[in-house]
């Protein structure tokens, strides 16, 4: 079974601009969460999506958004990009809501921002 | 905030077991202990879980203790290629499926 993909896996932009991110989940899996990864604030969750819902948000400005399709793909776009924006963004697939499902990763996205 | 605590780093000689520890005194009952490794920028690997009872697959063995206060992530026989960051990460998800990373411990791999 395929693993969680991303897309694309690097990326450069420069301040002002918006950038959109996508994840698609391991087959059956329906849900999505997106975690961005700094090397001053480590691993930080950004936010959930099941079943084409978002169940919880991290402490993330309101230029961070995503959504998720009918086919749990997930896409999560940044707008007005600031150089601080620069990170890893990882999303984890789950197979469903509980809260005992095990979340599987993805290769990530380096997003550089200049 | 994480409800485990880690050491920052630790070293083992590459063929001998790697034997990393983490606390989480504070852990309630309904809470699994998760263990996740990063190896360089890539994204966080699935190692093992565990509730109550020691696990074991074929990636690596998890001893809890039996007031679940603390755990033992025991990888059998390390090699260069676990050379990585190891997270223990306290998780019940209920409503949400968020994840709490703490700092980790980079494990280095000797030859």
């Amino acid at each position: 079974k395929a693993g969680v993909t991303q897309t694309p896996r690097y990326l450069i932009k420069t301040r002002g601009q918006q950038v959109t991110l996508s994840c698609s989940p391991i087959s059956g899996h329906r849900s999505v969460s997106w975690y961005q990864q700094t090397p001053g604030q480590g691993l930080q969750f950004l936010f959930e999506y099941f079943s084409e819902t978002q169940r919880n948000k991290g402490n993330f400005p309101g230029r961070f958004s995503g959504r998720q399709f009918s086919n749990s793909r997930s896409e999560m776009n940044v707008s007005t990009l600031e150089l601080g924006d620069s990170a890893l963004y990882l999303c984890a697939s789950s197979l469903g809501a509980a809260g005992t499902d095990t979340q599987y990763f993805g290769p990530g996205t380096r997003l550089t921002v200049l | 905030d994480a409800k485990t605590t880690q050491p920052t780093s630790m070293d083992c000689a590459e063929g001998r077991a790697a034997n990393l520890p983490c606390n989480h005194s504070t852990i309630s009952g309904n809470e699994y202990v998760y263990w996740y490794r990063q190896i360089h920028s890539q994204g966080p690997q699935y190692i093992i879980h565990g509730l109550k009872n020691n696990e074991t697959n074929e990636m690596a063995s998890l001893i809890i203790t039996e007031d679940r206060k603390s755990s033992t992530l025991i990888l059998p026989h390390a090699t260069l290629r676990d050379t990585a960051v190891y997270y223990c990460i306290a998780y019940y998800g209920g409503a949400t499926n968020k994840l709490i990373f703490g700092t980790g411990t980079l494990l280095a791999v000797q030859p």
